[in-house]
């Protein structure tokens, strides 16, 4: 049973680019949430989804963009980078509540030169 | 507002016990969650409190009191491989907030 998975694993990027970040739900979970760390931090909340739509927004810009698609798994769009836009990016699945907690992926670690 | 609050650090011996507090502030709570994670790598799922009290879980605890905005994670037993950061989080709405997490180091 696959967990969270979460594609590329490493990424540089140049400042003012886009870039998208995948993740695949964990086998029986529906609802996807991404979190931003930035390294020695907790995760930060970036939104979340349920039934292909942002269901609750953290406080990011509207650089930072989301799908969901009818297969549960879902992406992360940033646009015009920013150096401080160089973290780890999380996806954490769930079955609608987190009663159980969130199974999280590895991560993508992003950095932007 | 949110506000979630842990210590930076903790230092403990090898097969004794810490406690690692949090504190919260929110105006909408559904739960307390404890997570671990190793340098490097994702969080992995700890416990999870939604009501007063302690629960038990083999080696670790974890204690809510939702009228104090307080929680407890008590690890018993350490071992060297519990040498981690743990994090605190609550989820308000649809949403899980997370503290900045403790970095345990756990010596001979």
């Amino acid at each position: 049973d696959a967990g969270v998975t979460q594609s590329p694993t490493h990424l540089i990027k140049t400042r003012g680019q886009q870039v998208t970040l995948r993740c695949s739900p964990k086998s029986g979970h529906d609802t996807v949430s991404w979190y931003q760390q930035a390294l020695g931090q907790g995760p930060q909340f970036i939104f979340q989804y349920y039934e292909e739509e942002e269901r609750q927004r953290g406080n990011f810009p509207d650089r930072f963009s989301g799908h969901q698609f009818p297969n549960y798994s879902s992406e992360l769009n940033v646009n015009a980078l920013l150096l401080g836009d160089s973290a780890l990016y999380l996806c954490a699945s769930s079955f609608r509540v987190e009663s159980y907690g969130y199974t999280f992926g590895s991560g993508t670690r992003l950095t932007v030169v | 507002g949110q506000n979630i609050d842990q210590p930076t650090e903790m230092t403990a011996t090898e097969g004794a016990i810490v406690q690692i507090n949090c504190t919260y502030q929110t105006s909408g709570f559904n739960g307390l969650f404890w997570y671990q994670q190793h340098a490097g790598e994702a969080p992995t799922f700890l416990s999870y409190n939604v009501l007063d009290g302690l629960e038990e879980k083999g080696r670790f605890s974890s204690f809510l009191s939702r009228s104090k905005g307080y929680s407890y994670l008590l690890l018993k037993e350490l071992q060297m491989k519990d040498s981690a950061s743990y994090l605190c989080s609550y989820t308000g709405g649809f949403k899980t907030i997370f503290g900045a997490g403790t970095r345990l180091f756990v010596k001979a």
